[in-house]
């Protein structure tokens, strides 16, 4: 069946550093890949998204790109502020009529000022 | 924006007693989902929904079931609750895929349960 790996917590990291979060998966055709992010005490919030191969999706300073060849998705930020603490998630998103999604375990980011 | 509302924050139950959990959701949306989280396991899918009166199994079903007689509404219920299911539950809802489009999930805050 489909699955997720992400790079195991916790990321401590300090503001305006360089931020990386590997994400690969393994599906049987071809999904669709996000990135949630969830802050302390919320629900998940759709952070990006890419639907194809070479995709490139973005959002508030984050940028993910879908690699086939390699099946990853890492989610990249140049300079994290205090403000990016929170757990990141990777899913993918199989075929079918509600598309359920597959999540990695989640990576905890801690940005210290 | 799309509200996800789930009924209660923190719930507190004891072993054995029939638990439910609510879900409403504002956007008209076809598909609803409850998941539980878990530290290490992310999320994991327990019942999904595409439909009114239409339910399927996810992952993880066991010990659980689910109803959905209103299209906004998405219910999940312990029929009898044990201690491993002791978790920070999720709904979400989604809309109908388009042709060209992948509709994301729209999340609540979650339900924080305990079982005694």
């Amino acid at each position: 069946g489909d699955s997720v790996t992400q790079m195991e917590g916790p990321v401590t990291l300090s503001e305006e550093a360089f931020l990386t979060i590997n994400c690969t998966y393994t599906a049987t055709g071809y999904p669709s890949l996000f990135w949630y992010v969830q802050y302390p005490g919320e629900g998940l919030q759709l952070l990006l998204k890419a639907t194809k191969a070479d995709d490139k999706g973005s959002n508030k300073g984050f940028e993910a790109t879908y690699r086939k060849e390699t099946t990853s998705f890492h989610l990249e930020k140049g300079s994290v502020q205090v403000s990016d603490s929170a757990v990141y998630f990777c899913a993918l998103s199989d075929t079918g009529s509600a598309r359920q999604l597959t999540f990695g375990s989640g990576t905890q980011l801690t940005v210290l000022p | 924006d799309v509200k996800v509302t789930q009924s209660s924050r923190y719930l507190v139950k004891r072993t054995g007693e029939k638990v439910f959990l609510e879900c409403v959701q504002d956007m008209d949306h076809e598909n609803m989902f409850w998941y539980r989280q878990d530290p290490g396991l992310g999320l994991r899918l327990i019942y999904f929904s595409y439909d009114v009166k239409m339910k399927e199994k996810g992952d993880i079903p066991e010990g659980y079931s689910v109803s959905r007689e209103k299209k906004e509404r998405f219910s999940l219920i312990l029929e009898s609750a044990s201690t491993n299911q002791t978790s920070m539950y999720l709904c979400a809802s989604s809309d109908r895929d388009g042709s060209r489009s992948n509709q994301p999930q729209h999340f609540g805050d979650g339900t924080r349960l305990s079982i005694l």
